[in-house]
């Protein structure tokens, strides 16, 4: 079954913390994708890739990280935590963006507390 | 700035009755519109997705329809149920291509009561 897998669901860690969040799909997605979402506001892209090694820059890409390993996984970095960056994480893969490919599929989000 | 509008924020019914949602947007170009729905903590699942220039679509209690001429979709529900309540979002693609960007609003929060 196509799934997407987030870890941890919930992080709290102080200003200047070091964070990983993890994202593993099994879908055999090429695009893989990180969003933020706050109050009030839609998903925000903060990076994303197209295959393994490949790392392009979202809309909101300041502070954050990120490296693809396999075409599976999929990692968000924050070196240096900032509350700002206290927000619901969401990972989605994707055989595409486009209306002929399946829809996008979503874990079930990453929630960071930084302090 | 802000691309996708959804209105209303938020919208409390009774089970059994209908609802509509309203999206309106400014992405060019509008390649398609998505619906989704967000359970509480919980990811996103799509509910179904429009193309066409004046497109209508069901998916059981759930039917959209979009006027990229007026750039403005509508999701209706029929007799909700409590299982609906949830936060519903709309997204609209901007190309139907690997190079497209997905740009989503901020939500419609619908709860379900007895």
């Amino acid at each position: 079954e196509a799934a997407v897998t987030q870890s941890p669901r919930n992080k709290v860690t102080v200003t200047g913390g070091n964070v990983t969040l993890s994202c593993r799909q099994t879908n055999s997605h090429n695009y893989m994708y990180w969003y933020r979402q706050d109050t009030g506001h839609g998903l925000r892209l903060i990076h994303y890739s197209y295959g393994a090694g490949n790392l392009q820059i979202g809309d909101v890409p300041d502070g954050y990280k990120a490296t693809r390993t396999t075409q599976e996984d999929f990692f968000l970095l924050l070196e240096l935590a900032s509350p700002s960056q206290t927000s619901l994480y969401f990972c989605a893969s994707s055989s595409g963006t486009g209306v002929n490919n399946q829809a996008p599929l979503f874990g079930e989000g990453t929630r960071l507390s930084v302090l | 700035k802000t691309q996708v509008e959804q209105s209303p924020q938020s919208l409390v019914v009774r089970q059994g009755e209908n609802c509509v949602l309203q999206c309106n947007y400014s992405v060019t170009p509008d390649n398609h519109l998505r619906w989704f729905k967000q359970d509480t903590g919980k990811g996103l699942v799509s509910l179904t997705v429009l193309v066409d220039q004046k497109d209508k679509t069901s998916n059981g209690r759930y039917s959209a329809t979009l006027d990229k001429d007026a750039k403005h979709s509508t999701l209706h529900i029929t007799a909700t149920l409590l299982d609906d309540t949830a936060t519903y979002i709309c997204v609209v693609g901007d190309r139907g291509s690997a190079l497209g960007r997905l740009h989503f609003g901020a939500g419609t929060q619908l709860i379900v009561i007895p």
